[in-house]
C-alpha cells in the first residue's frame, strides 16, 4: 500500500466548501496529522495540525477519525486565491515525515 | 523576522562535480529536515535532524549527505551530483518532529 495517499486533482467554484480527504496507511501511534498548502514557486505553508476528532482555525477544518487511518481538510467559501496544492503530512514509525503527493485545487469563478 | 534561509537559490552544475546547498533558520527550532520536489510526486523527505549531532535518513536518502554541526545550520552536501539529482529542494525547521514546519524558498537544482 501507498504509505500517504490523495486525489491528484479537484475543481471547485467560488463560495462552495471543498473537503480534501487523505489517506494514513503506515501512521504512527503518536502524532499530529499536518496540512500544507503550496504556492508555484514558494515554500508549502501550515494551514492545520489535528491528532483525533475535529480541529478549526481561521481557515479551515480538520477531521480526523477514532483510527486516524484518514484525515479531511475543509475549506469553507473558497475563493479564487485558494487556488493552490494541498499536501497531507504524517509522521510514520522511526521519526519519517512523509507527505502525499498533493491534490490541485482549482477554484473558478 | 523569523525564517529558514537556503543558498543558492538556483544552480546549474555538471555531473560529478561536489555541491553543498546550505540551509540557516533563525527560530532555534530542533528539527530540520531536507525535502526534494519533483513533478507528480509532491515532497519527499531526504534526511532529517532531530538535534544538534543527531541526523537520519527519510526516505530518499541515496546521493545524498548532511551535517548538524550547530543548531541553525544544516547544509546539503551531494558528493557527486547526477542528472537524475536535477529538482527543487527544501529545506525546513520546527520546534520538534512533527510539529508545523517552516519551509526555506528552495533551491532549484539542474545537473547536467
Amino acid at each position: 500500500l501507498a504509505k500517504t495517499t490523495q486525489p491528484i486533482s479537484m475543481d471547485s467554484y467560488e463560495g462552495q466548501e471543498v473537503n480534501i480527504t487523505c489517506s494514513h496507511n503506515n501512521i504512527a501511534t503518536n502524532d499530529y496529522i499536518t496540512w500544507y498548502q503550496q504556492f508555484p514557486s514558494q515554500g508549502p505553508r501550515f494551514i492545520i495540525q489535528g491528532y483525533k476528532t475535529k480541529v478549526t482555525n481561521e481557515v479551515a477544518s480538520l477531521f480526523i477519525p477514532a483510527d486516524r487511518k484518514s484525515s479531511t481538510l475543509s475549506l469553507p467559501r473558497v475563493s479564487l486565491s485558494d487556488t493552490a496544492v494541498y499536501y497531507c503530512l504524517d509522521v510514520e514509525y522511526g521519526n519519517k515525515l512523509v507527505f502525499g503527493a498533493g491534490t490541485i485545487l482549482r477554484v473558478k469563478s | 523576522e523569523a525564517q529558514v534561509t537556503q543558498n543558492p537559490r538556483y544552480l546549474i552544475t555538471v555531473t560529478g562535480k561536489k555541491l553543498t546547498v546550505t540551509c540557516s533558520q533563525n527560530m532555534n527550532h530542533e528539527y530540520m529536515s531536507w525535502y526534494r520536489q519533483d513533478p507528480g510526486l509532491g515532497l519527499r523527505q531526504i534526511y532529517y535532524s532531530m538535534n544538534v549531532e543527531v541526523t537520519d535518513k527519510g526516505d530518499v536518502p541515496e546521493g545524498y549527505k548532511v551535517s548538524r554541526k550547530e543548531k541553525r545550520n544544516f547544509p546539503l552536501i551531494l558528493e557527486s551530483p547526477s542528472p537524475n539529482q536535477t529538482s527543487l529542494y527544501f529545506c525546513a525547521s520546527s520546534p520538534l518532529k512533527g510539529n508545523e514546519q517552516f519551509f526555506g524558498p528552495g533551491t532549484r537544482l539542474t545537473v547536467l
